[in-house]
């Protein structure tokens, strides 16, 4: 089976603007959770959609938001970028409620 | 509320030596545990995972781990370290307070295996 894919790969943004990324899951899983990795907060966890719906959200400003379509392949906006928006994004795919999460590669964005 | 503290932020070891790395959990009830590990430039990969049952979990690569309920504690091991092993690694657990796929992770602990 192929792995959990997003893209793109790297990112560089200014200030301001808005940027969306894309994440698809593992054939056949349903859930797809995101989470922001940086250097100074680790690894914090954004929201998790199951069947297109927003299970849990982490906190995080409403600038960041996500969805989910109907093949399971999810996206995620950040409006109104931050230079503190600049981290490794991580997106994660899931069979069911007890199994592990399967991460993709990550998309690097740079807010300058 | 939920957390996973890792109390080394680096571990140095020899290859052919034995690895250890540290985690510690507090959660009410019973702990979904996890653990990760990140090469440079990468995702996580899935190492392994306790949900119940026996306290030594096997995983892949190798590693193992040892679910300690009394200590609150999930270390990692691996008899024989190997160079390539050098990465980040993590320690998880999931947030009970939801049925979700809310992992709560700790900050990671950066492994170097030297020749």
């Amino acid at each position: 089976k192929a792995g959990v894919t997003q893209t793109p790969r790297y990112l560089i943004k200014t200030r301001g603007q808005q940027v969306t990324l894309s994440c698809s899951p593992i054939s056949g899983h349903r859930s797809v959770s995101w989470y922001q990795q940086t250097p100074g907060q680790g690894l914090q966890f954004l929201f998790e959609y199951f069947s297109e719906t927003q299970r849990n959200k982490g906190n995080f400003p409403g600038r960041f938001s996500g969805r989910q379509f109907s093949n399971s392949r999810s996206e995620m906006n950040v409006s109104t970028l931050e230079l503190g928006d600049s981290a490794l994004y991580l997106c994660a795919s899931r069979f069911s409620t007890y199994n592990e999460q399967f991460f993709g590669p990550g998309t690097r964005l740079t807010v300058l | 509320a939920q957390s996973v503290a890792q109390p080394e932020d680096q571990v140095n070891v020899a290859e052919g030596n034995p690895l250890t790395v540290k985690c510690t959990y507090s959660v009410s009830g019973n702990p979904y545990l996890f653990w990760y590990v990140q090469y440079p430039n990468r995702g996580l990969q899935f190492l392994l995972k306790y949900i119940t049952g026996d306290n030594l979990v096997k995983g892949s690569y190798g590693f193992e781990a040892e679910f300690n309920k009394s200590q609150t504690s999930f270390h990692l091991k691996k008899p024989s370290a190997l160079v390539s092993d050098s990465a980040l690694y993590f320690c998880a657990v999931r947030d009970k307070e939801n049925q979700g796929g809310k992992l709560i992770f700790g900050q990671g602990t950066e492994l170097s295996v030297k020749p």
